[in-house]
């Protein structure tokens, strides 16, 4: 199974400054047919997730454009540029190119 | 607006089965592969079971296979999850999901205890 490791597990962050989480993933994300299926997710307290970036870098419909994902291969990059007080959650990454889909262990963003 | 409503969870026993069930609405459900993914409480996400457009292809992480068995119902825009031989380890929120997730129902409880 492929092994999706996201670092921080926590994140304090202050308002207005940017944010980043990483996640690595056991073996390379490129699908054969070419695109890279890594998403993020973003759960806020006591919500159902929601996907904020999907295929690496591209930012879903209504998602903030303070929020940006880059990678490729096994090194995967979620940005804030500048941490709002919504912002505050739990954002994981997922990668759908290999069976069993697989998540990351999750990273807590919360405000210092 | 793409809408997913989860139900049949509840308490069972060790050993017990439940199905649970994903209405879909406002979006062409045969049009798409669908998820089923699980919360434990305090815990991060677990993908479980996906399934293809038409049911041909199913996919399990391995901690259900052989128990769990994902389906679907085109004609009623629902999606299914059979649920048997439930651990404790089962017990989760279980959310279904339109394929990798761009949308996701609000998920239904499943506690497994005696």
């Amino acid at each position: 199974d492929v092994v999706m490791t996201q670092s921080p597990l926590s994140l304090p962050v202050t308002l207005g400054q940017p944010a980043s989480i990483s996640c690595r993933s056991s073996q390379r994300l490129v699908h054969p047919d070419g695109n890279t299926y890594l998403s993020w997710f973003q759960q806020r307290p006591g919500q159902s997730p929601r996907r904020l970036i999907y295929k690496a870098s591209n930012r879903d419909s209504g998602v903030p454009d303070r929020f940006s994902g880059s990678g490729s291969g096994t090194d995967f990059t979620l940005k804030i540029s500048r941490v709002e007080a919504e912002d505050v959650g739990i954002y994981y990454c997922m990668q759908h190119t290999h069976w069993p889909w697989t998540f990351g262990q999750g990273t807590k963003v919360e405000i210092k | 607006e793409v809408q997913l409503v989860e139900s049949g969870g509840g308490l069972v026993q060790p050993g017990g089965s439940l199905r649970l069930s994903c209405a879909a609405s406002e979006f062409t459900f045969e049009n798409y592969w669908m998820s089923w993914v699980r919360q434990a409480p305090g815990k991060g996400l677990e993908w479980v079971a996906t399934i293809k457009e038409d049911g041909s292809e199913k996919y399990y992480v391995d901690s259900v296979k052989g128990r769990f068995t994902i389906s679907r119902d085109n004609a009623k825009n629902s999606l299914f999850l059979q649920m048997n031989s439930l651990g404790a380890e089962d017990s989760a929120v279980y959310h279904c999901a339109r394929g990798a997730g761009p949308y996701w129902g609000q998920g239904t409880p499943v506690t497994v205890s005696s």
